[in-house]
């Protein structure tokens, strides 16, 4: 089956600096992807839909210039998280859809810890 | 607005005992995908089951059932006989819009449930 996967699985950053999420289609091309947060023992929650070639969309309340998306090629989209804090400490897991039966698969996700 | 409802918090049973997660949705959308997922410590996702909104078709796959019910807009899921490698975060997602025959539009999930399976 399609495969979705992120890089890197987890990361430890000090606050103020940035970090950068991939999520990667392995095997079909994504012209979508979504990216999803999930904070302790919470729920999943949409923060945005990262378009190919065009600018991502944004949830309310997210902020596009702290949570920047990029979705540079057909299998590649990239989160930044800039000037991170300890709030920002989540888990992050990206979608996209594809394959036959264009399903939606997500990737194994990112644990950020802001410190 | 689309909004899923997963009333239980926290569910324990003992192994080999049935286990009902129940899930309510609302939408208006006349066509939309009903999903449940299993998320174990590690946090990846596993994909259990897709519905969509014109099959009420109740399925099974070994232990797990599902039972959709529009009338009611509940997407309930059973596990029969359940045992310790169930125990996990379950949620239920509501797909918005049907543009995609698979459902792969950006999903709603539900707050989950989290099942314990004591041995």
């Amino acid at each position: 089956g399609a495969v979705v996967s992120q890089h890197p699985s987890w990361v430890i950053c000090k606050s103020g600096t940035s970090v950068k999420i991939e999520c990667r289609s392995l095997d079909f091309q994504a012209t979508t992807m979504f990216w999803y947060r999930q904070f302790p023992k919470q729920s999943l929650m949409l923060m945005a839909t990262s378009n190919e070639g065009s600018k991502a969309t944004y949830e309310q309340g997210v902020e596009k210039d702290k949570f920047l998306i990029n979705h540079a090629s057909l299998t590649l989209s990239t989160l930044t998280v800039t000037s991170a804090h300890p709030e920002d400490s989540s888990f992050y897991i990206c979608s996209a859809p594809g394959g036959v039966r264009d399903e939606q698969y997500f990737g194994p996700g990112t644990r950020l810890t802001v410190t | 607005a689309q909004k899923v409802t997963q009333a239980q918090t926290e569910i324990s049973v003992v192994e080999k005992e049935d286990v009902t997660l129940d899930c309510v949705y609302e939408t208006r959308d006349t066509t939309y995908y009903l999903f449940w997922y299993k998320q174990p410590p590690s946090g990846e996702l596993v994909f259990l089951i897709r519905r969509n909104s014109f099959d009420e078709q109740n399925e099974i796959s070994g232990r797990y059932s599902w039972n959709f019910q529009k009338s009611t807009s509940s997407f309930n899921f059973t596990i029969t006989a359940s045992q310790v490698v169930d125990s996990a975060v379950y949620f239920c997602a509501l797909s918005e819009g049907g543009g995609y025959q698979g459902g792969s539009e950006k999903l709603v999930f539900g707050k989950g449930t989290k099942l314990t399976v004591n041995p």
